[in-house]
């Protein structure tokens, strides 16, 4: 079975540094793209930024350069995103999703880490 | 940017057919594809290039796209199929990356 798995829910505090986990199975890891996707509490998807793990090139949504990093490890087949210092405007539930091609919709999700950010 | 949009919100009785638009500058020549979201869900997909099904999903799920719009159907609404509808492109114009519409709320009356 296709799937992707993230890691666990995050409480964090202002100013912390956070990277949340993706990791795929069942298929070629290395031979797809993964985005990540943010939704804020109540509101609708926003795309991130995707990364190919094969040879780990990275592209961000202008939104969202600089402020967060994507990476991938290819020999655990888990895609990160990451913050340096977080803010209580990063408090969101994160997906990661397989790309069925470069320039394409994702066709497997993961279930998805809630992040929150609160002093 | 290239910028998506749907209306907020869709209403049909069960039985009926629902159609949720997808507005974009020549969007029918992009490859469109649609998302269902249920509360507390990760989203799923329902539709990729424009009209292709995934495996699992009803053949009541239908999506076309030309002009200016694309749109997705669900015939023979049932009250399982409420939930949040998204429609992503990708804008190869600018930013290379992908676009979600601001996502269309369908509700079985």
């Amino acid at each position: 079975e296709v799937q992707l798995v993230q890691s666990g829910a995050e409480v964090k505090k202002p100013g912390e540094s956070l990277k949340i986990s993706c990791k795929g199975s069942g298929y070629s890891f290395t031979s797809y793209w993964i985005g990540w996707v943010r939704q804020m509490p109540g509101k609708g998807l926003e795309w991130m930024g995707i990364i190919y793990p094969g040879d780990s090139d990275t592209r961000y949504s202008p939104s969202f350069q600089g402020q967060v990093t994507i990476s991938a490890d290819k020999s655990i087949s888990t895609a990160y995103l990451q913050w340096s210092s977080l803010k209580a405007s990063d408090t969101a539930m994160y997906y990661c999703a397989r790309l069925i091609a470069a320039t394409s919709g994702m066709d497997v999700w993961g279930q998805g880490t809630t992040v929150t950010v609160s002093s | 940017s290239y910028v998506l949009t749907q209306p907020p919100s869709v209403s049909v009785a069960p039985g009926k057919t629902a159609r949720i638009t997808c507005g974009g500058n020549n969007i029918g020549s992009k490859s469109v594809h649609w998302y269902q979201q249920k509360p507390g869900q990760a989203p799923v997909l329902v539709i990729y290039y424009d009209s292709d099904r995934p495996s699992g999903i009803p053949e009541r799920f239908s999506g076309s796209n030309s002009g200016n719009t694309a749109t997705l159907t669900i015939s023979r609404v049932e009250a399982g199929d409420e939930a949040d509808y998204y429609c992503q492109v990708w804008d190869s114009s600018s930013d290379h990356q992908g676009v979600f519409g601001g996502g269309t709320k369908l509700t079985v009356l």
